[in-house]
């Protein structure tokens, strides 16, 4: 079975900083996706990012972008500029060819002004 | 086009009572699932279904009953509610199975259980 391990249970940032967070992932599988999750006080959860682990070149969305290590097993996300609204719960999840998302315990991330 | 909608969005059980929760997507997705949210845990599944008339357990069924008779809709029982069970569950959607589409979410339940 697969598993997703964050390893950063809040993390801080001040506004228009940049901030990593964390994941690690365990799977015997060769091919597989990648995703990370925004969920905000609402309690929406929304993609922020996805990966292929096939395609070598890293995901970017905006701001957003990861840094995948497949070797490594790792999947961190990195984001630029920090905003005020992106304080949320922070999500890695794992797709394999079970179809099922396996879901990491998440990270805080608290903008700071 | 709602995309995935759950009710109720908050719900008081006292220990024993069944209740069932809703979803219902209008996205024509095949896979849909349940998931739980507990704080530290992360969300873990609860049952899921790749089709109408397809269901299957996920990480934590015991004590969920699940049916799909529509492609629309994807009711989650509670058979008899237990303290244990007090948490946020989520229902998602997505095209085929999550194998690299994107889930959609409903808005989350939460769940108290007295």
């Amino acid at each position: 079975a697969q598993t997703v391990t964050q390893s950063q249970p809040e993390m801080s940032v001040q506004e228009a900083e940049t901030v990593t967070l964390s994941c690690t992932y365990d799977t015997s599988e060769s091919n597989y996706y990648l995703f990370w999750y925004k969920q905000p006080p609402s309690r929406q959860m929304i993609l922020v990012i996805r990966q292929e682990a096939y395609k070598q070149q890293n995901a970017t969305e905006n701001r957003f972008s990861v840094n995948f290590q497949k070797a490594a097993k790792s999947f961190s996300l990195k984001i630029s500029d920090s905003q005020l609204g992106d304080t949320a719960m922070y999500f890695c999840a794992f797709s394999g060819s079970n179809y099922k998302l396996t879901f990491g315990k998440g990270t805080l991330l608290t903008v700071n002004p | 086009n709602a995309g995935v909608t759950q009710t109720p969005k908050f719900q008081v059980l006292k220990t024993g009572q069944s209740m069932t929760l809703q979803c219902a997507q209008d996205m024509n997705h095949e896979y849909m699932s349940w998931y739980r949210q507990d704080p530290g845990m992360g969300l873990r599944l609860i049952h899921y279904s790749v089709g109408a008339g397809i269901t299957d357990q996920g990480e934590v069924p015991n004590g969920y009953n699940v049916s799909r008779s529509t492609t629309e809709d994807f009711p989650l029982r509670l058979l008899s509610a237990a303290p244990s069970q007090t948490s946020v569950y989520f229902c998602a959607s997505s095209i085929s199975g999550g194998w690299g589409t994107e889930a959609f979410f409903g808005q989350g339940t939460r769940l108290t259980v007295v």
